[in-house]
């Protein structure tokens, strides 16, 4: 049971350079969650998704684009990389809303320089 | 606005220390869920706890222990006879029923260190 796949796990781009994350989770989740984990700042919300089809902005969206064509996976694109966006990239899926415990995956190391 | 604060940046204890992790919330509804997750060195992110807002009983499991006061917003975290194994860092979240309950903000989190 693979519960949420995040690839890459670790990634170093160029000022500039464009990458996309992929999320997949394997457990008929509706919602998906894209956070970003700096030193001192906790998991901060980028992006999420509450069914196919379906995205929504979170407390620090600029700079990434998401799409959710498939129930299983999210997409997070850096379409021009900044050295603000090096960070740990966390996805979470959960059944509902509601508090439900959030799923995660094991994360993304991205370092632009 | 939803927010959670952790004043608490680190926490240094010796092993079989009590330690207390402080959570402090703000939102604007009456109907939430709190929560608590923990990060160990490894990196993955555990679920820990789940609250309603409509259930201020206080839990406990084993050594880890839950005190929830609505009239000073504060959902705090106590681990009994600390061990090395709880070093980690430790994450406060909410969800609020007027965002039907899809924003789910965590606080900045408490790296706790237990000496041995």
């Amino acid at each position: 049971n693979a519960g949420v796949t995040q690839t890459p796990k670790f990634r170093v781009l160029k000022t500039g350079q464009s990458m996309t994350l992929l999320c997949a989770q394997d457990m008929n989740h509706e919602y998906m969650y894209w956070y970003r984990q700096d030193p001192g700042m906790g998991l901060r919300l980028i992006h999420y998704s509450v069914g196919e089809g379906t995205t929504a902005k979170g407390e620090v969206p600029d700079g990434y684009n998401v799409s959710r064509l498939k129930k299983q996976n999210f997409l997070l694109g850096l379409e021009s990389a900044a050295p603000s966006q090096t960070s740990v990239y966390f996805c979470a899926s959960t059944l509902t809303a509601g508090g439900s415990p959030l799923h995660f995956g094991n994360g993304t190391r991205l370092t632009v320089t | 606005a939803q927010k959670v604060t952790q004043a608490q940046t680190e926490i240094s204890v010796v092993e079989k220390e009590d330690v207390t992790l402080d959570c402090v919330y703000e939102t604007r509804d009456t109907t939430y869920y709190l929560f608590w997750y923990k990060q160990p060195p490894s990196g993955e992110l555990v679920f820990l706890i789940r609250r309603n807002s409509f259930d201020e009983q206080n839990e406990i499991s084993g050594r880890y222990s839950w005190n929830f006061q609505k009239s000073t917003s504060s959902f705090n975290f106590t681990i009994t006879a600390s061990q090395v194994v709880d070093s980690a860092v430790y994450f406060c979240a909410l969800s609020e029923a007027k965002t039907s309950y899809d924003k789910v903000i965590f606080g900045p989190g408490t790296s706790l260190s237990v000496i041995p």
